[in-house]
């Protein structure tokens, strides 16, 4: 079983729309990110939290939220998504110490029409 | 702000040989990391740089790290098709009193032909 979860994996919405992106991860780790991916430009991250209590933001968190529901479950919300949130969204985890290496899921790829 | 820049963006070479790719970052750090994406998959990492001088071999690549000169590269020696990918390198500033989270490199593609 893959140790980072992303539901769901392929999204077409319309502008407007309230979406939501859910990740899980069985790695025990306590950090978990947001990035979203657009061709050309690598990734930038959109939010972050160390846990369940300490969200922080990111380089471009303007049009998102998220939600620590647990240590293994990190979600990203689009309010009222539009078309420039077309993306591939990757949810990644890391330890707190030592070399912080993170280790991402599948990707969701995104489309706001 | 965190920069990170790599070069080339793009690179066609042919098997069998020897290439490297550069990685420069605009603030302190001491954390580096390689990843290879294939196309529609998810980040594979490849190689965690934690001190200046850190030399990593995996295979047919082989990635170091200059903290003082905030450079990385990995290199592809005598390459083969299946190292076609996406590569990135990202650096974690937390280390040097930055925020959490990776900021990456917009990625090398690179194409391996026979």
């Amino acid at each position: 079983d893959a140790d980072v979860t992303q539901t769901p994996r392929n999204r077409i919405t319309k502008t407007g729309k309230r979406i939501m992106l859910e990740c899980s991860q069985t790695k025990g780790h306590d950090r978990m990110y947001w990035y979203r991916q657009d061709p050309g430009l690598g990734l930038r991250l959109i939010y972050y939290s160390f846990d369940v209590k300490d969200i922080n933001k990111g380089e471009i968190s303007d049009g998102y939220s998220v939600s620590r529901q647990a240590q293994a479950k990190f979600s990203l919300s689009l309010e009222s998504a539009i078309p420039n949130q077309t993306a591939l969204y990757f949810c990644a985890t890391s330890k707190g110490g030592g070399a912080r290496e993170q280790f991402f899921g599948p990707g969701t790829r995104l489309t706001v029409l | 702000e965190l920069k990170v820049e790599q070069n080339p963006l793009f690179l066609s070479m042919q098997e069998g040989k020897n290439y490297t790719i550069y990685c420069n970052y605009s603030t302190t750090s001491d954390r580096l990391y390689w990843y290879r994406q294939d196309p529609g998959k998810s980040l594979e990492s490849l190689f965690v740089l934690l001190s200046n001088g850190a030399v990593k071999q995996e295979g047919r690549l082989m990635a170091s790290l200059d903290t003082k000169a905030r450079l990385s590269t990995l290199h592809i020696t005598a390459a083969v098709h299946d190292l076609s990918a996406t590569y990135f390198c990202a650096v974690d500033a937390f280390s040097g009193g930055g925020a959490d989270g990776l900021t990456f490199g917009k990625g090398t593609h690179l194409i391996i032909q026979p």
